[in-house]
């Protein structure tokens, strides 16, 4: 099945920018989507379509996707979004998958 | 507003079953795939049954298959998992989710746009 990697932790000041990677195998060639988990709640969606916004979320939030990584940004980082973070991908040729997450901690 | 809302977890020994109920609202489970997805604590996010707005297609992760089902109450806007044979291995909070699916690139695509609060399984005798 494929396979989703994502390190295990980033750090990052608060208004600097973080940037959360998630490598696979010509995932430049997917749809990758990403959540959000704060502790103790549940996942909510951030990204989808490797760089789309649902309703609501700020424009800090942002993606990219080429060759064997796709990546999310955020901006202007602050105290709020200290979190998990995960990608994933599922479409019509295989089952979906998630990432190992990613905890940002806001120093 | 969508909203989903599990209820039915708790503890269950060993070798027993649970089933875990999703009341949605704000949109009906028979247009849209619905999923369940799991978090073992401390863990990451797993995938564990999907089910197609129409007709009868499920899919399962294989550490379930044969022992998770996964079916809908139309009448009731509801999803549920139906879990038998239960380890210490399926011990998590699972979550429902709905899924959003588009076209793109020449293949169906899908992520989870709404997600419920979650309902705790723990397995432990």
């Amino acid at each position: 099945s494929y396979v989703l990697t994502q390190p295990p932790s980033v750090s990052v000041a608060p208004g600097q920018t973080a940037r959360i990677t998630c490598g696979g195998n010509n995932i430049g060639s997917k749809s990758v989507h990403w959540y959000q988990q704060r502790p103790g709640q549940a996942p909510v969606l951030v990204v989808h379509d490797n760089s789309d916004r649902p309703s609501g979320i700020p424009e800090r939030f942002s993606g990219s996707n080429s060759g064997n990584t796709a990546t999310l940004g955020i901006s202007r980082v602050e105290a709020g979004d200290e979190a998990d973070y995960y990608c994933q991908v599922w479409d019509s040729s295989s089952d979906p998958v998630f990432g190992g997450g990613t905890k940002v901690t806001v120093l | 507003e969508v909203q989903l809302v599990e209820s039915g977890g708790g503890l269950v020994q060993p070798g027993g079953s649970l089933r875990l109920s999703c009341a949605a609202s704000g949109f009906s489970v028979s247009s849209y795939w619905t999923s369940w997805v799991r978090q073992a604590p401390g863990m990451g996010l797993e995938w564990v049954a999907s089910i197609k707005q129409h007709g009868s297609e499920r899919i399962y992760v294989d550490s379930v298959k044969g022992r998770f089902t996964i079916f809908r109450d139309n009448a009731k806007n509801s999803l549920y998992l139906q879990m038998n044979s239960l380890t210490a291995a399926d011990t998590a909070v699972y979550y429902c989710a709905r899924v959003r699916t588009y076209y793109d690139s020449g293949n169906s695509q899908y992520f989870f746009d709404s997600w419920g609060q979650g309902t705790l399984v723990t397995v432990s005798s």
